[in-house]
């Protein structure tokens, strides 16, 4: 199985921050990477796809980047309604796992 | 509106069984591939089962595998997750999620989820 680790596990950043989440697979998966947002007591929601494709509908200050086993998550202006936990996810073979999550909170 | 909303899930005992079924509309269902998803109580999220559009390929997580059996029935726009031989640590929020334009594209429609407590 493939293993994704996150890091940090959580972060307390500003508003307007520039925050950065990293993703590490245990084995390559190309660009098989999604990021999703999760905030409390809600289902998760789709950020970004194929290792840094905007979803539709989310704001441009998200972005995701690169490839093989390492692949980063930024947020380039952190904004209020962006504290919450996000998780990448592997969609290269099954079982399809996510990394552990990373909290993003006020500081 | 695209829309997928989960159902069935309940109190069981340890060692009992329970299905939980998820209802989709908006989006022509029988073209995708479905997974559920769960995330126990303070903990992330964990990748259960997927099915492929005509229910060719089930994958299952290792620690489900044998336990859990997914399905759908493209006729009714449902996804089903039987779940058997429950353990406490089951216990969880279960999700179906949609991934309409391909598994390299994401689970991009979630349903609200549903509560599986295993407990005596």
């Amino acid at each position: 199985d493939i293993q994704m680790t996150q890091s940090p596990s959580s972060l307390s950043a500003s508003v307007g921050d520039r925050v950065t989440i990293t993703c590490r697979a245990s084995q390559s998966i190309s660009t098989y990477l999604n990021w999703y947002q999760q905030k409390p007591g809600k289902a998760p929601e789709l950020l970004i796809y194929a290792a840094s494709s905007l979803q539709s509908g989310v704001p441009s200050r998200f972005s995701g980047s690169g490839s093989g086993t390492d692949f980063t998550l930024t947020i380039s202006s952190l904004q209020p309604e962006d504290f919450a936990t996000y998780y990448c996810q592997q969609s290269y073979s099954p079982p399809r796992t996510f990394g552990q999550g990373t909290k993003v909170e006020i500081k | 509106e695209v829309q997928l909303v989960e159902s069935g899930g309940g109190l069981v005992k340890p060692g009992g069984s329970l299905r939980l079924s998820c209802a989709a509309s908006g989006f022509t269902f029988s073209n995708f591939v479905m997974n559920w998803v769960r995330q126990a109580p303070g903990k992330g999220l964990e990748w259960v089962s997927s099915i492929s559009s005509s229910s060719n390929y089930m994958y299952y997580s290792d620690s489900m595998k044998g336990r859990f059996t997914i399905s759908r029935d493209n006729g009714k726009n449902s996804l089903y997750l039987q779940m058997n031989s429950l353990r406490a640590e089951d216990t969880a929020v279960y999700y179906c999620a949609g991934a309409r334009f391909g598994e390299a594209h994401g689970m991009d429609v979630w349903g609200q989820g549903t509560t599986v407590t295993v407990s005596s």
